[in-house]
């Protein structure tokens, strides 16, 4: 079973900052089955970027996903305020669906 | 507009079983992939369990893994999660989610939870 660590665990930034979230697989995922979401405090999670790097219907163009293999990055290029949220990824290889622990982006 | 209601938490006695149900609407059921999402209070969330849009194929996490049952009615657009010999750490909030395509393991689309009590 792949297991996803993302760091760090808390991001501290100010609005119209640029934020780099990082998540990293203990093995290969395959074909590059990764997502991230957002959840802001008593709400569901939203669906960001899914297959590494496509965004998700509605999503603004500020969010961005890259990488591959085991490496993998959300980039949200100038932070808005209703950006501050905690993000998870998440990969579906083997049709198993683990998320990683989370990162919460706080001012 | 997607639309997925939960129903069914409630306190349950440790060891106990307990049924949910989600009711999908304004999509075509049987086209989706569907899966139960669960986040223990102040945690992270976990996925608990899929299935694909006819129904044929089901996964599970460890921790559920025997426990847990999923499965779809298509006529009735409606997803169920049967949970038995519940333990204390399956307490949680457990969301239905829609995945991008009929055999997808994205959660594109969330309801709003229902909360799982297991108590002594």
């Amino acid at each position: 079973e792949i297991v996803l660590t993302q760091s760090p665990a808390t991001l501290s930034l100010s609005p119209g900052e640029r934020a780099t979230l990082s998540c990293r697989a203990s093995q290969s995922v395959s074909n590059n089955f990764l997502a991230w979401y957002q959840q802001k405090p008593g709400q569901a999670p939203r669906l960001l970027i899914y297959d590494a790097s496509y965004r998700a219907t509605g999503i603004p163009a500020r969010f961005s996903g890259s990488g591959s293999g085991t490496d993998f990055t959300l980039t949200i290029s100038s932070l808005e305020p209703e950006d501050f949220a905690v993000y998870y990824c998440q990969q579906r290889s083997d049709w198993l669906g683990t998320f990683g622990q989370g990162t919460k982006v706080e001012i | 507009e997607v639309q997925l209601l939960e129903s069914g938490g409630a306190l349950v006695q440790l060891g106990g079983p307990l049924s949910l149900s989600c009711a999908a609407s304004g999509f075509t059921f049987s086209n989706y992939a569907m899966s139960w999402v669960r986040q223990a209070p102040g945690k992270g969330l976990e996925w608990v369990s899929g299935i694909v849009g006819s129904g044929g194929t089901t996964n599970y996490a460890d921790p559920v893994k025997g426990r847990f049952t999923i499965s779809r009615d298509n006529s009735k657009n409606t997803l169920y999660l049967q949970m038995s010999s519940l333990r204390a750490e399956d307490t949680a909030v457990y969301y239905c989610t829609r995945g991008r395509h009929i055999s997808s393991l994205y959660f594109e689309y969330w309801g709003q939870g229902t909360l799982v009590t297991v108590s002594s």
